[in-house]
């Protein structure tokens, strides 16, 4: 079954920087890639999404590339600001309408 | 704005007790899903039904069970609580590929 990777577990940016969060799949029938944040007691939110026939959207501050061949994608927030402190999970889904998650990513941004 | 609402914030049980997890969505959605949320380890799917009375197990099923007697209804059931089973449930429904989550129940099981 499909198996996503990733890294890092933790990531610490100045406010202003840029951060990326990088997944890795197994399962090359995996064609949507989203990407969630959970802020302190609340449940994850779909923030950006991608299927396998782009390679790149953007969303404001917010991107994502996907590499099919490498079976990887990241998600790139730039210009960060203190509200972007979270944990971000990254997903794939094999086709089959459920999601496999990644371990998930605590982003800090320091003032 | 879809609403995925949980029963319980925070719950804290003893070993052995029959724990219930309710789980309602609003918009009509045919899938539903439980996850546990364990730090360093994500969301790991537990069960997932597609429509009513049908449940298909995730990939951590074993000492859990769920029921659906209802579209807008999908509750998680520990038949006999265990302090492994202390952990974070996060309840979804989806439309097409997008989950919508709820915003979890932190289940204590002393």
């Amino acid at each position: 079954g499909e198996n996503v990777e990733q890294h890092p577990s933790t990531l610490s940016v100045q406010e202003g920087d840029s951060a990326v969060i990088k997944c890795t799949y197994s399962d090359s029938a995996s064609n949507y890639f989203p990407w969630y944040k959970q802020e302190l007691g609340k449940g994850p939110q779909l923030i950006i999404d991608i299927r396998s026939n782009v390679g790149e959207k953007k969303d404001q501050r917010i991107a994502v590339t996907l590499n099919k061949t490498a079976k990887h994608f990241s998600l790139h927030i730039t210009e960060t600001q203190p509200e972007d402190s979270a944990v971000y999970f990254c997903a794939a889904d094999p086709g089959a309408q459920k999601l496999v998650f990644g371990q998930g990513t605590r982003l800090t941004i320091n003032p | 704005d879809v609403k995925v609402t949980q029963s319980s914030r925070y719950l804290v049980k003893r070993t052995g007790e029959k724990v219930f997890l309710e789980c309602v969505q609003d918009m009509d959605h045919e899938n539903m899903f439980w996850y546990r949320q364990d730090p360093g380890l994500g969301l790991r799917l537990i069960y997932f039904s597609y429509d009513v009375k049908m449940k298909e197990k995730g990939d951590i099923p074993e000492g859990y069970s769920v029921s659906r007697e209802k579209k807008e209804r999908f509750s998680l059931i520990l038949e006999s609580a265990s302090t492994n089973q202390t952990s974070m449930y996060l309840c979804a429904s989806s439309s097409r590929d997008r989950d919508y989550f709820g915003p979890g129940t932190r289940l204590t099981v002393t």
